[in-house]
């Protein structure tokens, strides 16, 4: 089943921050982000293990709650190359099989 | 390395012709994966291989879509026969440590 991503849509101007949540109905193995830019290919950000840590990336980080089967994902002090479309991807074993939700779109004005 | 490669990069048919899209993974990459991606539907899974063979095709959509794996290098998948509603971008991917590597993606539209 498809994870549910929040917001949908989110527009921000440089150096401010968001989060983007995404939320599953099953028990969760990891979790994934990739970020995507128009007429481009997903692109990989993180991933987020079972009883791993946080993970961090330059100014963008996430978190994984395993017990919600929850996780989030934290930008900070956002750049004009932030823009684009997040997908999270959510394996409920660990087997691969990667589902992705619908989807935040996120933009940066200057 | 060149990356997943994927063809043609744009199609354009009209419906009931038969389509293939191909896909070369990276090398040394065991698994294979194929998506769709639409407004509506945003990225679904529909197929994925390990090592040639397909481990997983619940999300094919119909009896129209098929996928094949001949070898570690190459994997096709066809529509037929085509309709509309099967125009959106096709992705393959191959996997290492979690990650996945897209290819570029097939633009397919169906009139």
């Amino acid at each position: 089943q498809q994870p549910v991503q929040s917001p949908q849509a989110v527009i921000l101007r440089e150096g401010e921050d968001a989060v983007i949540n995404c939320s599953s109905s099953k028990a969760l193995y990891s979790v994934h982000w990739y970020r995507q830019k128009h007429g481009e290919a997903p692109v990989f950000l993180m991933i987020l293990l079972k009883g791993g840590e946080q993970k961090g990336h330059d100014k963008i980080s996430a978190s994984f709650n395993e017990k919600k089967q929850q996780s989030s994902l934290y930008l900070t002090a956002s750049q004009l190359s932030y823009s684009g479309t997040y997908f999270c991807g959510t394996e409920t074993s660990g087997t691969y099989k990667y589902i992705f939700g619908t989807g935040t779109r996120l933009k940066v004005l200057a | 390395d060149a990356g997943v490669i994927q063809s043609p990069r744009h199609e354009v048919t009209e419906m009931g012709q038969e389509v293939t899209l191909r896909c070369k993974p990276i090398s040394g990459h065991d698994y294979l994966f194929w998506y769709r991606q639409t407004m509506m539907r945003g990225l679904e899974l529909l197929i994925y291989f390990n090592n040639n063979v397909p481990i997983d095709d619940s999300g094919m959509p119909e009896d129209r879509f098929s996928a094949k794996m001949p070898n570690a290098s190459f994997s096709t998948l066809k529509i037929q026969p085509s309709e509309p509603r099967d125009s959106a971008v096709y992705f393959c991917a191959s996997i290492y440590s979690g990650e996945l590597f897209f290819g570029e993606g097939s633009r397919l539209t169906v009139l």
